[in-house]
């Protein structure tokens, strides 16, 4: 079945600093791909997201890239803020049904 | 529409009780979801539906669970017989069938379910 993984938390960086959060998955064919976010005490929320092959998803300054011959789409920010302390979530949703399949989560801690 | 609303936010039960948790969909999604998250994991599907009808179920979704969404707008998941191991975040999303955002859920902000 489905399966996603994610690098292994907790992370932490300074302010600044460059973020790479790693994600690779196992999906038949070509699923949709996201990136999810969960700030302290809130629900989770759509981060950004790419439907194929080669596409590059961002907002808000974080960025990913559908690489199917890796089968990866790893989140990457070029100068993380305090207010990026959160949990990062990467799913998937598979080709057939509906249902999203997530990672363990990985907690990001930027200090000042 | 200000998004996805579960009530309640906290519910604390015995074992054994039953509980029943809502929720409210943005309004034009016609597709619901149910995950469960338990502490330092990933959401996992429970099930989802389509308008009312019940389309898809998760192997965890034991026969204690139910949920039901009878007049394709809001949802209801109930738990028969709770067990301290159904202690979790409930989280409900919603998404549309069609458009170019079809791939995306919205997620509310969970009820904590705490097992005694």
């Amino acid at each position: 079945g489905d399966s996603v993984t994610q690098m292994e938390g907790p992370v932490t960086l300074s302010e600044e600093a460059f973020l790479t959060i790693n994600c690779t998955y196992t999906a038949t064919g070509y699923p949709s791909l996201f990136w999810y976010v969960q700030y302290p005490g809130e629900g989770l929320q759509l981060l950004l997201k790419a439907t194929k092959a080669d596409d590059k998803g961002s907002n808000k300054g974080f960025e990913a890239t559908y690489r199917k011959e890796t089968t990866s789409f790893h989140l990457e920010k070029g100068s993380v803020q305090v207010s990026d302390s959160a949990v990062y979530f990467c799913a998937l949703k598979g080709t057939s049904g509906s249902r999203l399949t997530f990672g363990e989560g990985t907690q990001l801690t930027v200090n000042p | 529409d200000t998004g996805v609303s579960q009530d309640p936010r906290h519910k604390i039960t015995k074992r054994g009780q039953n509980v029943t948790f809502r929720c409210d969909p943005i309004s034009e999604h016609n597709r619901l979801y149910w995950y469960r998250q338990t502490l330092g994991q990933g959401p996992e599907f429970l099930t989802y539906f389509q308008n009312e009808a019940q389309l898809e179920k998760s192997r965890l979704l034991s026969d204690r669970f139910s949920a039901e969404r009878p007049k394709g707008s809001f949802s209801t998941l109930e738990i028969q017989r709770t067990e301290q191991g159904d202690s979790a975040m409930y989280l409900c999303a919603s998404s549309y069938l069609a458009g170019p955002n079809f791939h995306e859920q919205y997620f509310g902000p969970g009820t904590r379910l705490t097992v005694t």
